[in-house]
C-alpha cells in the first residue's frame, strides 16, 4: 500500500513569487492535513480538508491556501513568498476522524 | 500558548536499557494522543497512540502511558536500540463535532532528541 506522496521534495523560490505543493494521500483516506515545520516554531497546523471542504484552519495568513480534489489529492499554495516561509511543509492523511495521521516525506521550501 | 510540552530537549540512553520520553499537556479537551518518530528532512513516522479512555497501550517495544489527572503521557521503549535514535514528538487531538473545532488538527510538542548509544 503506497504511503502519502508529496511533490516536489525540494523547491527554491524567490521572494514575492508563489508556489504550489502537492499531496496524494493513502488510498481510501479522505482527510488531508497540512503542517509547516520550522526550527523556531516546530510543527504547526495549517489546514485540513475532507471531501473537498476545508474544515479547519490554523493561525496562518491568507497567503496560505489549499484545496482538495474529488480523488482526495490536495494542493497548498503560498502567494507572495517571504523569507520566513522557508520551511518543511508536511502533508498527512488519515482514515478515521482524528486518529492516526500518516505523513509524507515533506517538501523543503527555501525562499531566497 | 504551548498546549503540548516536551520539557526534555534531549535524552541519551545505552543500548538495551529503557528510554522514557515525557510529554505534558494543558488542554483538558484533548482526547487522543500520539507519538511520532522523525528523522531530519523527513516526515514523522507514526509509532503508537492512545485514547483518553485508556491509561496504557502497548505495541511491541513501545508502551504509552496516559495520566489524565496529571495531564501527562510518556513513551517507554524497551529495549532501546541504536536505530531508535531520532527526534520523538508527542501530539494531541481534540474532540470533533458538537462544537468541537479540531478536525484533522494535531497539536505537537517541540520534540525530544533520543540518542541510543551502542
Amino acid at each position: 500500500k503506497a504511503g502519502v506522496t508529496q511533490t516536489p521534495r525540494y523547491l527554491i523560490k524567490t521572494r514575492g513569487q508563489q508556489v504550489t505543493l502537492s499531496c496524494s494521500p493513502i488510498s481510501g483516506h479522505r482527510s488531508v492535513s497540512w503542517y509547516q515545520q520550522t526550527p523556531g516554531q516546530g510543527l504547526q497546523f495549517l489546514f485540513e480538508y475532507f471531501s473537498e471542504t476545508q474544515r479547519n484552519k490554523g493561525n496562518f495568513p491568507g497567503r496560505f491556501s489549499g484545496r482538495q480534489f474529488s480523488n482526495s489529492r490536495s494542493e497548498m499554495n503560498v502567494s507572495t513568498l517571504e523569507l520566513g516561509d522557508s520551511a518543511l511543509y508536511l502533508c498527512a492523511s488519515s482514515l478515521v476522524l482524528n486518529t492516526e495521521a500518516f505523513f509524507g516525506q515533506g517538501t523543503r521550501l527555501t525562499v531566497v | 500558548d504551548q498546549q503540548v510540552k516536551q520539557n526534555s530537549p534531549s535524552l541519551s540512553v545505552q543500548e538495551g536499557r529503557i528510554s522514557i520520553l515525557n510529554c505534558d499537556y494543558t488542554n483538558s479537551m484533548f482526547d487522543y494522543f500520539l507519538w511520532y518518530k522523525k528523522y531530519p528532512a523527513e516526515g514523522p513516522t507514526f509509532l503508537i497512540s492512545i485514547s483518553s479512555i485508556k491509561d496504557k497501550n502497548e505495541d511491541g517495544r513501545f508502551t504509552v502511558f496516559l495520566n489524565k489527572s496529571a495531564k501527562h503521557l510518556s513513551l517507554h521503549i524497551v529495549p532501546s536500540q541504536p536505530g531508535d535514535s531520532a527526534v520523538y514528538f508527542c501530539a494531541a487531538s481534540g474532540p470533533v463535532g458538537a462544537g468541537g473545532t479540531s478536525y484533522g488538527k494535531l497539536t505537537f510538542g517541540q520534540g525530544t532528541i533520543l540518542t541510543v548509544h551502542p
